[in-house]
């Protein structure tokens, strides 16, 4: 199947502390997992990738890592600040599935000073 | 990133009427364009797969027949809300993929529809 389980649906932490979200999929052919950031009422933005042949891929605080044994990727985010508050989305695109995005069901993070 | 225009951001409709939302890619072609519709406080749930020069390719549980989809041209999609009713009212997104810059994903800023 294409779904995508995401842990936790919702995430506050204190600004400095870190943030980690994390999610799970099903089909083993999927090669390529895009996170996204949403604020509200605007587009997802694409805050960070990795493909299926890499196991972590670091961006400044932003960090992802994938473990396609087990089947999940997980976002990490150090040093959170409060502009960091936004809902994220985990995805995925299965090789042969037309390139079709399948979205995770989202986390709201929420730093508070 | 590249950048995808989505027109228009905000509509208000009559019950029964028709809404045309265009999703341009600006800087890239893109032979695939996607459209998702997303109710608040709920993830983005893919609708159609337009292909250029093509028919869409409808996710199961999509009236193709109500959202019809033209991809006419490299940097154009539209969808036609058809006959439209309240419970239509959603928050409708497009995506291009740049096919040059590895199949990334790039999504217009959404299309806020009402419908009364």
């Amino acid at each position: 199947g294409e779904n995508v389980e995401q842990h936790p649906s919702t995430l506050s932490v204190q600004e400095g502390d870190s943030a980690v979200i994390k999610c799970t999929y099903s089909d083993s052919a999927s090669n390529y997992f895009p996170w996204y950031k949403q604020e509200l009422g605007k587009r997802p933005q694409l805050i960070i990738d990795i493909r299926s042949n890499v196991g972590e891929k670091k961006d400044q605080r932003i960090a992802v890592t994938l473990n396609k044994t087990a089947k999940h990727f997980s976002l990490h985010i150090t040093e959170t600040q409060p502009e960091d508050s936004a809902v994220y989305f985990c995805s995925q695109i299965l090789t042969g599935g037309g390139n079709k995005l399948t979205f995770g069901t989202g986390t709201q993070l929420k730093v508070e000073l | 990133g590249a950048v995808v225009s989505q027109h228009p951001s905000w509509v208000i409709c009559k019950s029964g009427t028709s809404v045309k939302i265009e999703c341009r890619s600006l800087d890239f072609q893109a032979t695939t364009m996607f459209w998702y519709r997303q109710f608040p406080k709920q993830s983005l749930m893919l609708m159609a797969t337009s292909n250029e020069g093509s028919k869409a390719t409808y996710e199961q549980g999509v009236e193709k027949d109500k959202f019809l989809i033209n991809h006419a041209s490299l940097t154009l999609s539209t969808l036609t809300v058809t006959s439209a009713h309240p419970e239509d009212s959603s928050f409708y997104i497009c995506s291009a993929r740049d096919q040059a810059a590895k199949n990334i994903q790039y999504f217009g800023a959404g299309t806020r529809l009402s419908v009364l």
